[in-house]
């Protein structure tokens, strides 16, 4: 149980095109999800928080504009890089917690993005 | 502001033997939980341990065990028995119990290497 995908798993894109990453809990519904982004070699850093239905909470430094989040429904979220640059090139993840005690996340396999 | 300090960048050990890795945090809270996470090569997130704040025992799961430090803010994570398959990444993660939206904090990650 608890399994939450990403898709795709490794995408390329040109500079200055748009990208949607899209996360979903298979098995249980996600009362919040939270997307990450990672470095190679580098920790994990919170990029926002997203509640079913609400706007997401970015943390401070992550551009919004650039980086929009969408959690339409409690099984789905989406990530889309806008306008995208070779900096934004990154591994990201998404995770997923059913919002209830002891609100556990279930992290997913990630996304590569390759931006040329 | 909570942070995660994982101070060790590199480890190695021997097959079949015993390993520490160390980490610290920084919290003026008092419920909190606190993980350890393991990210292969595949770069999946995988929850090896966690521990409650307000459990003074220390958790253990198989040949993973932790001894947790509250007063000291010290959280360390000891490998029994260690496996090839036990070379990671490993991520020490703290969490407000409830506020925040129960996001994630990581420290900087320790690669550990087993050498057969």
């Amino acid at each position: 149980g608890a399994v939450v995908s990403q898709h795709p798993s490794w995408v390329i894109c040109k500079s200055g095109t748009s990208v949607k990453i899209e996360c979903r809990s298979l098995d249980f519904q996600a009362t919040t999800m939270f997307w990450y982004r990672q470095f190679p070699k580098q920790s994990l850093m919170l990029m926002a928080t997203s509640n079913e239905g609400s706007k997401a909470t970015y943390e401070q430094g992550v551009e919004k504009d650039k980086f929009l989040i969408n959690h339409a429904s409690l099984t789905l979220s989406t990530l889309t890089v806008t306008s995208a640059h070779p900096e934004d090139s990154s591994f990201y993840i998404c995770s997923a917690s059913p919002g209830q005690d002891p609100y556990e996340q279930y992290f997913g396999p990630g996304t590569r993005l390759t931006v040329t | 502001a909570q942070t995660v300090t994982q101070s060790q960048p590199e480890m190695s050990v021997q097959e079949a033997e015993t390993v520490t890795l160390s980490c610290t945090y920084d919290t003026s809270e008092s419920d909190y939980y606190l993980f350890w996470y393991k990210q292969p090569p595949s770069r999946q997130m995988i929850l090896v341990i966690r521990q409650e704040a307000y459990k003074q025992q220390n958790a253990t799961e198989n040949r993973f065990s932790v001894n947790f430090q509250k007063a000291a803010k010290s959280f360390s994570l000891k490998i029994s028995d260690s496996q090839l398959g036990d070379a990671a990444m490993y991520f020490c993660a703290y969490r407000i119990l409830y506020n925040q939206g129960g996001k994630l904090i990581f420290g900087q990650g320790t690669e550990l290497s087993v050498k057969p």
